[in-house]
């Protein structure tokens, strides 16, 4: 299993600014993956961070809106830029595979963009 | 593409069986996982099926048929502490997940 822990858990930001959050794994991983997850919704994959490349988007997710950093196996981070209200979600990082094809998710952040 | 669709809410009482139902469309897909989110936390693994099946695992059980493109969670003597919103999933390999919308269950006493 993995143990991942995430910062900041909450925040409430201005319009127009940026937020990084950080994930944290307890073991060295290959691939890391940042989710998003608005109100009452599903999960939706913004990432694939693979470290020593450029993070794979998913359709409809920018570098330039969503820029991840991953530096070494054991750390990620994804900036949410230019924040807007829409972006008020759930971001929630995640590792794997484990036995069975197991992903193991962090707590998540919760952002509210005013 | 993929999408997957599954009841929006379910209810039940303790101690009884219920069943989430999970219909998919895919080109191709590795296997169907099935994760649990309580209210506020992060989801976690429940069960995974990566061949046509019963998979059991304690009061947890999911089903897969690929040629019915039909999957299902079946949740045995449920406990208030199974409220809680299930989500299939989709594998297409590389550990990328797609989810469903997911299924909210609610047990009573």
């Amino acid at each position: 299993s993995a143990v991942i822990s995430q910062k900041p858990s909450r925040d409430i930001c201005q319009r127009g600014t940026s937020l990084t959050i950080q994930c944290q794994v307890d073991s060295q991983v290959t691939m890391m993956f940042w989710y998003r997850q608005q109100p009452g919704q599903s999960l939706t994959l913004i990432a694939t961070a693979n470290q020593g490349s450029e993070a794979t988007y998913e359709s409809g997710f920018v570098i330039d809106k969503f820029p991840i950093s991953r530096p070494n196996l054991t750390f990620s981070t994804l900036t949410v830029s230019n924040m807007s209200p829409e972006d008020s979600s759930i971001y929630l990082c995640s590792v794997g595979p484990g036995l069975q094809e197991t992903q193991y998710f962090g707590p998540g952040t919760r952002l509210l963009v005013l | 593409g993929q999408s997957l669709e599954q009841p929006s809410e379910v209810t039940a009482v303790e101690g009884a069986i219920v069943q989430i139902n999970c219909t998919y469309q895919t080109s191709g897909f590795y296997g169907l996982s099935w994760y649990q989110q309580h209210d506020g936390g992060a989801p976690t693994f429940l069960s995974y099926n990566a061949l046509d099946g019963l998979e059991e695992t304690g009061r947890f059980s999911s089903f897969l048929s690929r040629s019915d493109s039909y999957g299902y969670l079946l949740l045995q003597e449920l406990q208030m502490k199974d409220s809680a919103s299930y989500f299939c999933a989709l594998n297409s390999g590389y550990s990328t997940l797609t989810f469903g919308k997911g299924t909210m269950l609610l047990v009573s006493p």
